[in-house]
């Protein structure tokens, strides 16, 4: 069982189109990220949220922490925007934070 | 510019060979960590540390071991007992461990068995 269960896994999209991840969890968190891997394999954190919405640029994202789930969507998507997108969750444990990563979405924006 | 670098980016282990990864940063945190990453899967904890001269086991610690000797460096070395190492690894650090910041991640790397 994972705490983490991240959809779809692969996502392909048209540019311009609007996208989003879904993540759901299952441990009482203090904050849920979004992570961004790139081809070479570098992770990017994008953000880190607790409550509401943030938003960057083209990005935003939302969580609810009554229903355990966050989304991350992309507008006007871009071929650059092509990545893998992660969530993880800062889960409270006896041993204090431990953090618990989703498997991923690969997302793929053809021109 | 502050950041993680691992090195190498790619690195070849023969049967019965221990090799080991190195990271180090320069952004003055107290907690790193290191994850492995397989496909489909998601990353796995193998060894974290709060401090200097201290570290702790992940869920998937057995084959490997790790130092922290200095607040910059957390090298993790991946011994023959390690039965399954193809795997790509990832390092991480922020700044205290149990507070609510994102970590910081550095390029990986990829280790391959010949």
């Amino acid at each position: 069982k994972n705490e983490v269960e991240q959809s779809p896994q692969n996502l392909t999209a048209q540019e311009g189109e609007f996208i989003t991840i879904n993540c759901s969890y299952s441990v009482g968190i203090s904050a849920l990220h979004w992570l961004q891997q790139h081809p070479g394999g570098g992770i990017v954190s994008l953000f880190m949220l607790s409550s509401g919405k943030k938003k960057h640029g083209r990005l935003i994202a939302t969580i609810n922490i009554q229903e355990k789930h966050s989304s991350l969507h992309i507008t006007a998507s871009h071929p650059r925007d092509s990545a893998v997108y992660i969530c993880a969750v800062n889960a409270r444990s006896n041993t204090g934070n431990q953090f618990y990563f989703g498997t991923g979405t690969s997302l793929t924006v053809i021109p | 510019d502050g950041g993680i670098t691992q090195s190498p980016k790619y690195l070849f282990r023969k049967e019965g060979q221990n090799v080991t990864l190195s990271c180090e940063q320069n952004l003055n945190h107290d907690a790193m960590y290191w994850y492995r990453q397989d496909p489909g899967q998601g990353l796995r904890l193998i060894y974290y540390s709060h401090i200097v001269n201290d570290f702790q086991k992940g869920d998937i610690a057995e084959g490997y071991s790790v130092s922290r000797e200095k607040k910059e460096s957390f090298p993790l070395t991946v011994t023959s007992a390690q039965k399954n190492p193809t795997a790509f690894y990832l390092c991480a650090s922020r700044p205290q461990f149990g507070e609510n910041q994102p970590q910081h991640f550095g390029d990986g790397t990829r280790l391959s068995i010949l």
